[in-house]
């Protein structure tokens, strides 16, 4: 594809519910990338997948959070029992390997009320 | 662990001076990434530094990397409207991995 893009671009949920978030990236890129952007602040890094293998996971802020990329192109984000401090904008980045340039997308603003 | 310090927060400037931010660790950074986030925008990356001393220019931006790769800036000369938005610099922990560790970055505004 063109780009990165994300879906939903905004999601407005009830603490306890479930959401997926998810992530198309740049086709051949082999990474892809999740981060957690608050407010004023820069992202912070989630998790990272290299096609199908995800050999970092140690950004997510607790085991309600996990991610997928079950055939090394789209990748979902899932947050399970949503609290209220997990309202941030959820960005999603892919580089076609490792050390190359991040591009990324224009994320997913979660809310939970 | 690894932390990357951003300043000013925020700088406001009028059309034509300059604009400076600066990235400070206290650890040896791998390489240092700078992007470039305008409001209501993603991250878009500017460029990257590797080496020691590294000094590298796009147009009216000029990017540094300190000797001891603990330290880079960013100065845009003679600021213009477009150059509004939010500059986040990135430190590549870990190299090969690719996950980078944000400042928290400088959000520049610029009156015309």
């Amino acid at each position: 594809g063109a780009g990165v893009s994300q879906s939903p671009r905004y999601k407005v949920t009830k603490r306890g519910q479930d959401v997926t978030l998810r992530c198309d990236p740049i086709s051949s890129h082999a990474t892809l990338y999740w981060y957690q952007q608050a407010l004023g602040q820069g992202p912070e890094f989630l998790t990272y997948f290299n096609y199908e293998a995800q050999p970092d996971k140690s950004g997510l802020p607790s085991d309600r959070f996990s991610a997928e990329r079950p055939e090394g192109s789209i990748s979902t984000l899932t947050i399970q029992r949503t609290e209220q401090r997990d309202s941030a904008m959820y960005r999603c980045a892919s580089s076609w390997d490792p050390t190359d340039t991040q591009y990324f997308g224009p994320g997913t603003r979660l809310t939970v009320l | 662990g690894q932390q990357v310090m951003q300043i000013p927060q925020y700088q406001h400037v009028q059309e034509g001076e300059d604009f400076t931010t600066y990235c400070n660790s206290s650890t040896t950074l791998s390489n240092i990434q700078w992007y470039k986030q305008r409001p209501g925008g993603h991250p878009v990356f500017l460029i990257q530094l590797v080496k020691s001393g590294e000094v590298k220019k796009q147009k009216r931006l000029t990017f540094q990397f300190g000797e001891a790769k603990k330290n880079s800036s960013l100065h845009i000369t003679a600021t213009q409207t477009t150059d509004v938005g939010t500059y986040f610099c990135a430190d590549n922990y870990g190299g090969s991995q690719g996950n980078l560790i944000f400042g928290k970055g400088t959000k520049l505004s610029v009156k015309p």
